[in-house]
């Protein structure tokens, strides 16, 4: 059973830092199989990242995935104050699976 | 574009059955898997199980025992239904299309539908 692991759990940065996010499988995984969302407080998560890098659709090119086997990075390169939100990543594999979510707040 | 709306009962009785309906609108329930997430406060989210129009299903293992998620194509619904509930069971129920490509693997979840707090209390 593939368990996700999503590094830190609370990231605090300043508007227009990068933030660099880190979701780890316990076993290596197809990139295709990884997205990412984003989620806001009182809202539903928002698809951002799927196949790993692939943004989708209206994401703005700040947003960036990449990785392989089990270790996989979502990076945001200059945080604007609407991109303060939790981040999960999922994997596919027999049935879909969400890691724990990484928070980005403003320090 | 597709839009999908939860409802149900906000409040559900320890060890009765939750029930949650999700309306497709702007687009036909059929050729696509549709799914339930949870996340109770304050936590994180939780897949609860997929329907493919057809009627295959998909549940969490950790739920299966409670869970059935049927599909009513001639309402563009499908449905929840979720067993014995306790206070765990507590949680914003999400209902969300989830496209996946057999080939590629490619998967994602969306649209969501806004969410719908059920609370299990006595």
């Amino acid at each position: 059973e593939i368990v996700l692991t999503q590094s830190p759990g609370t990231l605090s940065l300043s508007p227009g830092e990068r933030a660099t996010l880190s979701c780890r499988a316990s076993q290596s995984v197809s990139s295709n199989s990884l997205t990412w969302y984003q989620q806001k407080p009182g809202q539903a998560p928002r698809l951002l990242i799927y196949g790993a890098s692939t943004r989708a659709t209206g994401i703005p090119d700040r947003f960036s995935g990449s990785g392989s086997g089990t270790d996989f990075t979502l990076t945001i390169s200059r945080l604007e104050p609407e991109d303060f939100a939790v981040y999960y990543c999922q994997q596919y594999g027999s049935s879909p699976l969400f890691g724990p979510g990484t928070k980005v707040d403003i320090k | 574009q597709v839009q999908l709306q939860e409802s149900g009962p906000g409040l559900v009785k320890p060890s009765e059955t939750l029930s949650l309906t999700c309306t497709v609108s702007g687009g036909s329930i059929s050729s696509y898997y549709w799914s339930w997430i949870r996340q109770p406060p304050g936590k994180g989210l939780e897949w609860i199980g997929y329907i493919y129009y057809s009627g295959s299903t998909n549940y969490n293992p950790s739920l299966k025992s409670r869970v059935t998620i049927p599909v009513d194509t001639s309402k563009n619904q499908f449905s929840l239904k979720l067993s014995s509930v306790t206070a765990a069971d507590t949680a914003v129920y999400y209902c969300a299309r989830f496209w996946f490509g057999e080939l590629s693997g490619i998967n994602w979840f969306d649209p969501w539908g806004q969410g719908t707090l059920v609370t299990v209390s006595s």
